[in-house]
């Protein structure tokens, strides 16, 4: 079955990079997400990565998909304020291409 | 393009009163349809998963329940609202096949059982 994990909070100062990390069951993933929630409103999509490759970078973000140990993280470089937020990872897979969402990390950045 | 409606965006309601959460989907056909529950600054969790019409999977045992009645409509409901089922409610809907294969997400509705 499907069971995504991520660990629950992450501070960093402004100007760091942020990394989160999440870990996945399901083998038969095709593809990975991350989603970003600002307070009060739902989740929007970040980025995505298919399970064949392992590294797809989008400005400021970098995924790394590690599919033997099926693990995934996300890399923000020059973190800002306006990164604070619920970071999820989701994976989809079966045959219904269920998405599956991790339980969140919160991201503080402080100033 | 496809939309995802999920109304009212806020309520309260007194405890032991019935609830009905919509959601619908425009612009698709045989979406995968999900209804999660968040918790105050805490992560999701997913309260029912639909594949199609009248094809509901329960997560977690609890107070609420699903239906589909249409194949782009999906309800949320109580008979009898308790303390804890107070949180943010949140409808999503992935499709099966097709290029987009996110999810995609309501606005939400925060829930307050007084």
């Amino acid at each position: 079955g499907e069971d995504v994990e991520q660990s629950l909070f992450l501070s960093v100062r402004e100007g760091d990079s942020s990394v989160i990390n999440c870990t996945y069951t399901d083998s038969s993933s095709t593809y990975l997400y991350w989603y970003k929630q600002e307070p009060g409103a739902g989740l929007q999509l970040l980025t995505y990565i298919f399970s064949n490759m392992d590294m797809k970078q989008d400005q400021r973000l970098t995924v790394l998909l590690n599919k033997k140990d099926k693990h995934l993280s996300l890399r923000i470089a020059d973190t800002q304020t306006g990164d604070s937020a619920i970071y999820f990872c989701a994976e989809r897979s079966g045959g219904y291409q269920k998405v599956t969402f991790g339980t969140g990390t919160k991201l503080q950045v402080i100033p | 393009s496809q939309t995802i409606h999920q109304w009212p965006a806020t309520l309260v309601q007194p405890v032991g009163s019935p609830l009905s959460l919509e959601c619908t989907v425009e612009g698709t056909s045989n979406p995968n349809l999900y209804w999660y529950r968040q918790a105050a600054g805490r992560g999701l969790q997913l309260l029912f998963y639909s594949v199609g019409i009248g094809q509901i999977s329960s997560e977690v045992p609890q107070n609420l329940s699903a239906s589909r009645p249409q194949d782009r409509q999906f309800i949320l409901s109580s008979k009898k609202l308790l303390l804890s089922d107070s949180g943010f409610y949140l409808c999503a809907w992935s499709p099966l096949t097709g290029v987009n294969t996110e999810a995609f997400f309501g606005q939400g509705t925060r829930l307050t059982v007084v």
